[in-house]
């Protein structure tokens, strides 16, 4: 079946303006998580959304970072005002219940984003 | 969720088996180990996972020492595709995953 899909693949932009990253997880998973990696670093957790339950945000750097979940489907991360710090790439992943031992973690292939 | 502790880098020869040590001395009852490998310029892929008893996929075979303080990921006959950073996390089930940043392996030929 389809996997995770991420859309830009890649997003240039200028410094100060908004941007949306989009998720698409693959049906019927409930747990969805965004990551970051910047250049020749480890991944550093976002934000993650198991079901309907309140999203665990506590990865968020800053709040001109959110994340919404739509129908416990589609997800958008959107950055406001960006810095240049933010410049990486934005991997999400997707899993079938975040609460089983089994849960594996299923990736997209992330978008680019650089903040000129 | 426990932190965990890799080298930096290893290499390994082709077809050799790769062992992939990781440290996590703190770790809980409750938490599980896993690993994830991340090739270069794509996302992070599942490898494997135990919370006591040694695992075998195939994959790689999970090692998990008695007092679970640390485990060794076996790749059995490593492949130039098996070149790729190599994170142990270790979680409770419904926690997120804290990757760290790994171990890059360089399987040599």
């Amino acid at each position: 079946g389809a996997g995770v899909s991420q859309s830009p693949s890649n997003k240039v932009t200028e410094k100060g303006k908004d941007v949306e990253l989009r998720c698409d997880p693959i049906s019927g998973h409930t747990a969805l998580y965004w990551y970051r990696q910047s250049l020749g670093q480890g991944l550093e957790f976002l934000i993650y959304f198991q079901g309907n339950s309140a999203p665990d945000k506590s990865g968020l750097p800053s709040d001109r970072f959110s994340a919404e979940r739509t129908g416990g489907s589609v997800s958008t991360l959107t950055i406001q005002r960006t810095q240049q710090e933010d410049s990486a790439v934005y991997l999400c992943a997707s899993s079938f219940r975040a609460t089983l031992s089994t849960d594996t973690q299923y990736f997209g292939p992330g978008t680019r984003l650089t903040v000129l | 969720d426990a932190k965990t502790t890799q080298p930096p880098s290893m290499d390994c020869a082709e077809g050799r088996a790769a062992n992939l040590p990781c440290n996590h001395s703190t770790i809980s009852g409750n938490e599980y180990v896993y690993w994830y490998r991340q090739i270069h310029s794509q996302g992070p892929q599942y490898i494997i996972h135990g919370l006591k008893n040694n695992e075998t996929n195939e994959m790689a075979s999970l090692i998990i020492t008695e007092d679970r303080k640390s485990s060794t990921l076996i790749l059995p006959h490593a492949t130039l595709r098996d070149t790729a950073v190599y994170y142990c996390i270790v979680r409770v089930p419904g926690n997120q995953f804290y990757f760290g940043t790994g171990t890059s392996l360089t399987v040599i030929p």
